[in-house]
C-alpha cells in the first residue's frame, strides 16, 4: 500500500526558504502514469494546489506561485521535495504531498495523501 | 478566491439527502472530469468521487456525483453523523495545466 510522509522545518522566518520532503513507501516515484504533487491549506481555509513533478522529472507549477516554487525528485531516496522561497505569513499552512494520477478516468486524481505538516512563518 | 464556486456550508439531519454544488467554467468542469474529496476534521483529504461519478473502493454508495455543463454536484443520501466534514470539488483546469479546488463546503449533520 502506497504511503507518503512529509517532513521538514515547522517554523520558517519571513523572507527565508521553506523546504519540505515527501518520502514515498510502498511504491516508486519513477512509476509511469503518475506525478507527485504538493498542496497546501492555510489554517481554516481551503486547499491550494502548488505544483507537481512528473515521473520523468518535469515540473509544473501553479502560475500564482511559479516564481517562488521549486519541486524536485530524488529517485535514489524515493522521495520528492518542495522549496518555496521568500516566504511571508501568508504561506503559513498545512502542506500535503500526494500522488497524482495522469491516465484515463483517473487524470488529476490525488490519492493517496500524506498526513500533512504544519509550517508556520514567523520571526 | 477560487475559480470554482461551492456553497460555504450545507446541513441536514440524519437520514436526509443533501447535495453540494460546484460551479466552474469551460476551462475546468466544462472540459474535464470532476473529482471530490472529503476532509474529516483534523485529517488529510480523502478521495471520495473520481471521474464525475465513480466511487473508489470502500466509499459507500450513499455518495454519488454528477455533472452537467460547467456544474457538478455531490449527493449524500442517508446522511450519517460521520459524514460531517468539508467537501471539495477538484477538476483539472486546462488554463492552469493543473488541478483547481473549489472553496470547500462544510457539511453539518444536525
Amino acid at each position: 500500500q502506497l504511503q507518503l510522509q512529509e517532513s521538514g522545518s515547522g517554523l520558517v522566518k519571513p523572507s527565508q526558504t521553506l523546504s519540505l520532503t515527501c518520502a514515498v513507501s510502498g511504491g516508486s516515484v519513477s512509476s509511469a502514469g503518475y506525478s507527485w504533487s504538493w498542496i497546501r491549506q492555510p489554517p481554516g481555509k481551503g486547499l491550494e494546489w502548488l505544483g507537481y513533478i512528473y515521473h520523468s522529472g518535469i515540473p509544473y507549477y501553479n502560475p500564482s506561485l511559479r516564481s517562488r516554487v521549486t519541486i524536485s525528485v530524488d529517485r535514489s531516496k524515493n522521495q520528492f521535495s518542495l522549496k518555496l522561497n521568500s516566504v511571508t505569513a501568508a504561506d503559513t499552512a498545512v502542506y500535503y504531498c500526494a500522488r497524482q494520477a495522469n491516465y484515463g478516468d483517473f487524470t488529476g486524481v490525488f490519492d493517496p495523501w500524506g498526513q500533512g505538516t504544519l509550517v508556520t512563518v514567523s520571526s | 478566491q477560487s475559480v470554482l464556486t461551492q456553497p460555504p456550508s450545507a446541513s441536514g439531519t440524519p437520514g436526509q439527502r443533501v447535495t453540494i454544488s460546484c460551479s466552474g467554467s469551460s476551462s475546468n468542469i466544462g472540459s474535464n472530469t470532476v473529482n471530490w474529496y472529503q476532509q474529516l476534521p483534523g485529517k488529510a483529504p480523502k478521495l471520495l468521487i473520481y471521474s464525475d461519478n465513480q466511487r473508489p473502493s470502500g466509499v459507500p454508495d450513499r455518495f454519488s456525483g454528477s455533472k452537467s455543463g460547467t456544474s457538478a454536484s455531490l449527493a449524500i443520501s442517508g446522511l450519517q453523523s460521520e459524514d460531517e466534514a468539508d467537501y471539495y470539488c477538484a477538476p483539472w483546469d486546462d488554463s492552469l495545466y493543473g488541478p483547481v479546488f473549489g472553496g470547500g463546503t462544510k457539511l453539518t449533520v444536525l
